[in-house]
């Protein structure tokens, strides 16, 4: 089950810089996407969603971008800062049934 | 805390065996879903219950099953379990509303050994 990708599995960046995290999806018909961030030994928590009607949500530090058209979305973290270090998951929904991509670790440098 | 409760959290078991995992939802929640994350891998989907109702199948093994009970909980059952198997298995719950996202637990860490 391939719909949801994201094809970096790592990323690292300096503190204070942005983070892009990036996901591409196969299915046209997902209507609702979202953003998880994973810590080692704990359950993925909820970070940022987008509707498909939209192209753009932001929350504090955090935005999501929709490209429907491309079926591609991605994260951007600004400023990065340590805490921020965890695996990312995107994911996307249509009628409550979610897809996740693979996760990309993002680690942030002091 | 995200309020999804996952037992055990750690499972050891030997090949062949037969293991439960249990979930229980937040409260209110209608919706649950399990996943399996193996070494590395991501979030795949295996099953999810409605109010006690399957209402959609993912790469689910025909070895594993689950069920959703009247008071919500729900429970993965693995059989025959292989080495591969190994993996830790999250639970999810949702209102079952449009645009909702999923609430995870921690988890349940399966060895097969």
């Amino acid at each position: 089950d391939q719909q949801v990708k994201q094809n970096s599995p790592s990323l690292s960046v300096q503190e204070g810089r942005i983070s892009i995290l990036n996901c591409d999806y196969t299915n046209s018909m997902f209507d609702y996407f979202l953003w998880y961030k994973k810590y080692p030994a704990e359950g993925p928590t909820f970070l940022i969603s987008i509707s498909s009607i939209k192209d753009k949500n932001e929350d504090g530090r955090f935005t999501v971008f929709l490209n429907k058209s491309a079926k591609h979305l991605s994260l951007h973290i600004v400023p990065s800062q340590p805490g921020d270090s965890a695996v990312y998951f995107c994911a996307a929904s249509r009628r409550n049934d979610m897809r996740f991509g693979a996760g990309t670790r993002l680690t942030v440098k002091p | 805390d995200s309020g999804v409760t996952q037992t055990p959290k750690h499972l050891i078991t030997a090949t062949g065996q037969r293991v439960t995992l249990r979930c229980s939802p937040r409260s209110g929640d209608l919706s649950v879903y399990w996943y399996q994350q193996s070494l590395d891998q991501g979030l795949q989907f295996l099953i999810q219950y409605y109010n006690g109702e399957e209402r959609a199948k993912g790469n689910i093994l025909e070895r594993f099953s689950a069920q959703q009970f009247p008071d919500l909980h729900s429970e993965l059952n693995l059989s025959s379990l292989e080495l591969g198997d190994s993996a830790l298995y999250f639970c999810a719950s949702s209102p079952y509303v449009s645009d909702s996202p999923l609430h995870f637990g921690n988890g349940t860490r399966l060895t097969v050994t």
